[in-house]
């Protein structure tokens, strides 16, 4: 599975946005770029998955230039409770194990 | 249930001594994952089902960690003669089929070996 990099953490104030780019040099065709997010004892949750160009939810946006070699997590307008640690992950979509980096620690004050 | 459920929440034992943690998926799902997840890491994969059967166990760390999951229901993972280096915390997860399918994670269980 491609190797992922994405910064260790990021201060934010509430209502901004905040956007979290993870590097995947090594991305293969049949990747898909998938982010999930974890709470203090809590176990990760999905938030987005997406294969190229842009994709959104309720809770995020996800943009993925055309060389794929890296993407950005868009978080509109944080509040305090969007504290947490956000993962990339970068594998083939029918992959039955999720691998996990070290993930971005992100902290946001009011 | 409404979402995986693990329990005990936590657990202390003192080395040697052997432990079950438990996990119960979202009902219906077919594929079970553990993982454990060390202090300021992330989660790393331990072992997969589907159904009752394991069809991948290339993540644990020794054969000291046994997983089984007899009813393609809930999971047990057991872990036999702790060391301290098996402090952490083990998640589990479940999705509704193999495939690319969304995991669902527990609160998972904190691991505390003396």
């Amino acid at each position: 599975l491609a190797k992922t990099t994405q910064p260790i953490s990021m201060d934010s104030y509430e209502g901004q946005e905040v956007n979290i780019t993870c590097s995947h040099n090594n991305i293969a065709t049949n990747d898909y770029i998938t982010w999930y997010q974890q709470f203090p004892s809590q176990g990760p949750r999905f938030i987005i998955q997406g294969y190229k160009t842009k994709v959104t939810n309720e809770v995020a946006s996800l943009f993925i230039p055309a060389d794929r070699k890296s993407s950005t997590l868009s978080l509109p307008r944080v509040s305090l409770s969007d504290t947490a640690v956000y993962y990339c992950l970068v594998g083939v979509y029918n992959t039955d194990k999720l691998i996990f980096g070290t993930g971005t620690r992100l902290q946001v004050f009011p | 249930g409404a979402g995986v459920s693990q329990s005990p929440r936590y657990k202390v034992a003192k080395r040697g001594q052997d432990v079950a943690l438990r996990c119960d998926p979202i009902s219906g799902h077919v594929s079970l994952f553990w993982y454990q997840q060390a202090l300021g890491q992330g989660p790393e994969f331990l072992t997969y089902f589907q159904n009752e059967a394991q069809l991948d166990k290339s993540g644990l760390p020794s054969d000291r960690f046994f997983a089984e999951r007899p009813e393609g229901s809930v999971s047990t993972l057991k872990i036999q003669r702790t060391q301290q280096e098996d402090s952490a915390v083990y998640l589990c997860a479940s999705s509704r089929d193999r495939g690319g399918e969304t995991q669902y994670f527990g609160p998972g269980t904190r691991l505390l070996v003396l």
